[in-house]
């Protein structure tokens, strides 16, 4: 067990809708990463949070947005969702956020699935 | 780009044997090197990490290789059992602008046989 947790575990939803993804890091931990793992695409960068402030940015659509609380926990939001939304988002948690000696420790996973 | 799933490469090994995984890496600049190993069903788990002033870490059965030359990683395991089959990804840290990005390899899927 990581010490993150993120749920749902599954996600059953339409296309055109808006779905939450939840995450809360391990204790202590003030960075949180949210990255989307598809078939076809691997894991994906999407956005990293640290202390509630946007820190870095990767290949986050328009649609997607997140935030991080005062708690430090965080969230996803995914809207006008598409077939090819479909897939495992991971969150995961580092103390600093800071480069070349931090590594990162991951959730479970929420598995997406857009009909 | 990255591509996982259907299109991993594989490697297959006997119980006992020793594994070697690699993994091709993209920035000159990066500085920071992990390899994460992923089981079904579950998030990456971290395995061990480097820094670019290494050429080598050994860790428990583990050991990592730099060579930042060719910008080639590799992960060895030494006598691998069942339960590290698994996919194997290796990252680098990559520094932008207020932040890092932790950027995965396309990932090596590892099947030990028993």
């Amino acid at each position: 067990d990581s010490g993150v947790t993120q749920t749902p575990k599954h996600l059953i939803t339409a296309t055109g809708q808006r779905v939450t993804l939840r995450c809360s890091p391990r204790s202590g931990d003030l960075s949180v990463y949210w990255y989307q793992q598809s078939l076809d695409q691997g894991l994906q960068f999407l956005i990293q949070y640290y202390n509630g402030e946007e820190r870095a940015k990767g290949n986050i659509l328009e649609r997607f947005s997140a935030q991080q609380f005062p708690d430090l926990h965080s969230e996803l939001n995914l809207s006008s969702l598409e077939l090819g939304d479909s897939a495992l988002y991971f969150c995961a948690s580092s103390v600093l956020g800071q480069p070349n000696n931090e590594k990162l420790f991951f959730g479970s996973g929420t598995q997406l699935s857009v009909l | 780009g990255e591509s996982v799933g259907l299109h991993l490469p594989t490697l297959s090994v006997q119980e006992g044997d020793n594994s070697i995984i690699n993994c091709a890496y993209s920035n000159s600049a990066s500085d920071y090197f992990i390899w994460y190993k992923q089981e079904s069903g579950k998030g990456p788990q971290f395995i061990i990490d480097i820094r670019s002033n290494m050429d080598k870490r050994q860790g428990q059965r583990v050991t990592v290789l730099l060579n930042k030359t060719v910008k080639h990683l590799s992960l060895q395991i030494a006598a691998t059992p069942p339960g590290d089959s698994a996919v194997y990804f290796c990252a680098e840290n990559i520094i932008g602008t207020g932040g890092f990005k932790t950027i995965f390899g396309a990932g090596t899927r590892l099947f030990v046989k028993a």
